[in-house]
């Protein structure tokens, strides 16, 4: 079985730009977390889809971010304009469902690395 | 608002011996709490899941404790190996089925 993947592995690109970060879950997963790490800081919650709907979006930093789960499959995470502070790695975490969350394991990818210069 | 504390932020150690990470959190109100590994370029694998009414979870060489009353959990790492070298997360599941992460503890183990 696939686990968790993400796209792309790294990016680079200047501040203003525009980034798109995909996430596919592993099939059958309904429950989608995004989590940010910059650096020299902790993980940070970003937002929880349930299938197609956005469950908690308590995290997003502001609205430069826009989350998407077409279809409650894959997920995007875009940044529109990207700014400096943005750079960090991005990752992505699923898991199945059953238990909103209390007793599960997420499954995390192995992250994007977004550098803005 | 919960805060997690991971001591210390590095350890080396010599391989083969028994070794303890610390992680702390100020909110005793949890629904479990994570130990995670991750190995550089890699994602978080985790490792062992301990629920609130659980003192201990054991997986191999590894043993997690928690003390949900004080705030603290450790985990135990037997007979310690090289690939055992990553940082090690701990993570707690608040009241608001968040995530909320400590800083991580990077291991070297020195063959």
């Amino acid at each position: 079985e696939a686990g968790v993947t993400q796209f792309p592995s790294h990016s680079v690109i200047e501040k203003g730009q525009t980034v798109t970060l995909r996430c596919d879950p592993i099939s059958g997963h309904d429950n989608l977390y995004w989590y940010r790490r910059v650096m020299g800081k902790e993980i940070k919650f970003l937002l929880h889809f349930v299938k197609e709907s956005k469950q908690d979006e308590s995290g997003m930093p502001n609205n430069r971010f826009l989350a998407e789960r077409t279809g409650g499959t894959y997920s995007t995470l875009k940044v529109q304009p990207a700014e400096l502070e943005d750079s960090g790695v991005y990752f992505c975490a699923s898991s199945p469902g059953r238990d909103r969350g209390r007793r599960e394991t997420q499954y995390f990818g192995p992250g994007t690395r977004l550098l803005v210069l | 608002k919960q805060e997690v504390t991971q001591i210390p932020a590095a350890l080396s150690v010599p391989e083969g011996e028994n070794l303890v990470l610390n992680c702390s959190f100020t909110d005793s109100a949890i629904y479990n709490l994570q130990w995670f590994r991750q190995d550089p370029g890699k994602g978080l694998t985790s490792l062992l899941l301990i629920q609130s009414s659980q003192r201990e979870q054991t997986s191999g060489r590894l043993n997690a404790s928690l003390d949900k009353s004080s705030g603290r959990s450790t985990l135990y790492i037997a007979a310690s190996q090289p690939g055992d070298s990553a940082t090690y997360l701990c993570a707690v599941t608040d009241s608001n089925y968040q995530l909320i992460w400590g800083a991580g503890t990077k291991l070297i183990i020195k063959p």
